[in-house]
């Protein structure tokens, strides 16, 4: 997991809610990345930032909002809009936006009740 | 449709056999394709990168090869153990995607003692 904390590690959401995860870095990485994990499925972009104050929709990024105030955080909201929220949700970050190598954190399980 | 795709099924391997694990891809001009080792409830790890122009990468007991023609990658572990149950992931980068990473769905890998 390296210097990348998500938190919480389980989140449960109500209908109607959003909710908020949290995803912050230490590695001074310019990058960063919100990924969807679905059983049976490969990971799923929702957002990826490269820079302080810009980020660009990945494949699924309907139902979600980010933001990128600092470089060492990027937090991700689960808006009512999305309907199908429950997924394991993944932080990633790069030392660039076109260098190889991603990096983890440990992840969010959320549930919808 | 462009796919990414892994064998879905668990792989059981006895304890000292090499372990192979399939990842093929349809329909992308392939940069550079990675393996990554999940763990349950955790995020994934980074093990080891190929570019299109090379044949076979190596780490300790790790070995993959990329064969663009056939549009697959194997990854081998050799001497496998039991602690190398864990899930691996392939994940393709392409000019296709902008070099965003296409995820397959992982192989859950058992070793058994």
């Amino acid at each position: 997991d390296g210097g990348i904390t998500q938190s919480p590690k389980y989140l449960f959401r109500k209908e109607g809610q959003n909710v908020t995860l949290s995803c912050e870095q230490n590695l001074n990485h310019d990058a960063m990345y919100w990924y969807r994990q679905d059983p049976g499925q490969g990971l799923r972009l929702i957002y990826y930032s490269q820079i302080v104050n810009d980020f660009q929709k990945g494949d699924i990024a309907e139902g979600y909002s980010v933001s990128r105030e600092k470089k060492e955080s990027f937090p991700l909201t689960v808006t009512s809009a999305q309907k199908n929220p429950t997924a394991f949700y993944l932080c990633a970050t790069t030392e660039g936006l076109r260098t190889d190598t991603q990096y983890f954190g440990p992840g969010t399980r959320l549930t919808v009740l | 449709s462009q796919k990414i795709e892994q064998n879905s099924e668990a792989l059981n391997i006895q304890e000292g056999k090499t372990a192979t694990l399939t990842c093929n891809y349809t329909n992308y001009s392939p940069a550079y394709l990675q393996w990554y080792r999940q763990d349950p409830g955790r995020g994934p790890v980074f093990l080891l990168l190929i570019r299109e122009n090379e044949k076979e990468k190596r780490k300790e007991r790790l070995k993959v090869t990329f064969d663009t023609t056939l549009k697959q990658s194997l990854f081998h572990i050799t001497a496998s153990q039991p602690a190398d149950s864990a899930t691996y992931l392939c994940a393709l980068g392409t000019m296709d995607s902008n070099y965003q990473l296409i995820w397959g769905a992982g192989t859950k890998l058992i070793i058994k003692p």
